[in-house]
């Protein structure tokens, strides 16, 4: 069993439409990282959650500790939010498998 | 301020020679990580780095190494290449590497294709 499990593998949306990425990980950890990887490779670090709920613009994320679960929220989907969307925990990162989004207008 | 930066972009080789990427951190930023990201799969940890010294390694093999100068950049050398280590090579910078309230940084990454 990975020690973070995403869900779901992939997912496709009509622009407007709510988007819910889960994450649930196995191991104790001190932070989780939200990260976004467009096709080509870059990745780029959307949220660092310790506790509680985290909002930028139409991204929010949350964590519960307890149950080691954590959820990227999307509102108002957009095609530019089409990318790969990956939960890592730790410090020396451990990632899960990613799940891609599409979202089409 | 430029964010993390790696060369080579692109890199072909052939299975046996030697490979050395490299890394430059954010300026503030102490600690740089290397992760092995195989197409279609999630990102690998390979090293971490702080202050010069390994802090942290991931399960590779010995043909994996990498060192941290005093600038805090960094180099990641791959010997006796396989097939098996063609992958994106991604390098992060954060602080101090703490992972507490450490946000780690992520560089545009360099392909490495080994034929």
């Amino acid at each position: 069993k990975n020690e973070v499990e995403q869900s779901p593998q992939n997912l496709t949306a009509q622009e407007g439409e709510f988007i819910t990425i889960n994450c649930s990980y196995s191991v104790g950890i001190s932070a989780l990282h939200w990260l976004q990887q467009h096709p080509g490779g870059g990745i780029v670090s959307l949220f660092m959650l310790s506790s509680g709920k985290k909002k930028h613009g139409r991204l929010i994320a949350t964590i519960n500790i307890q149950e080691k679960h954590s959820s990227l929220h999307i509102t108002a989907s957009h095609p530019r939010d089409s990318a790969v969307y990956i939960c890592a925990v730790g410090t020396a990162l451990i990632f899960g498998k990613g799940t891609t989004l599409s979202v089409s207008s | 301020d430029a964010g993390v930066t790696q060369s080579p972009t692109h890199l072909i080789k052939t299975r046996g020679q030697h490979v050395t990427l490299r890394c430059s951190p954010i300026s503030g930023h102490k600690s740089v990580s290397w992760y092995q990201q195989v197409l279609g799969q999630g990102p690998q940890f390979i090293f971490q780095y702080y202050e010069k010294e390994e802090r942290g390694r991931g399960n590779f093999p010995d043909r994996f190494s990498a060192r941290q100068f005093p600038n805090y950049s960094s180099e990641l050398n791959v010997n006796a290449l396989l097939l098996g280590d063609s992958a994106l090579y991604l390098c992060a910078s954060s602080l101090d590497g703490t992972g507490k309230a450490d946000t780690q940084y992520f560089g545009p990454g360099t392909r490495l294709t080994v034929l």
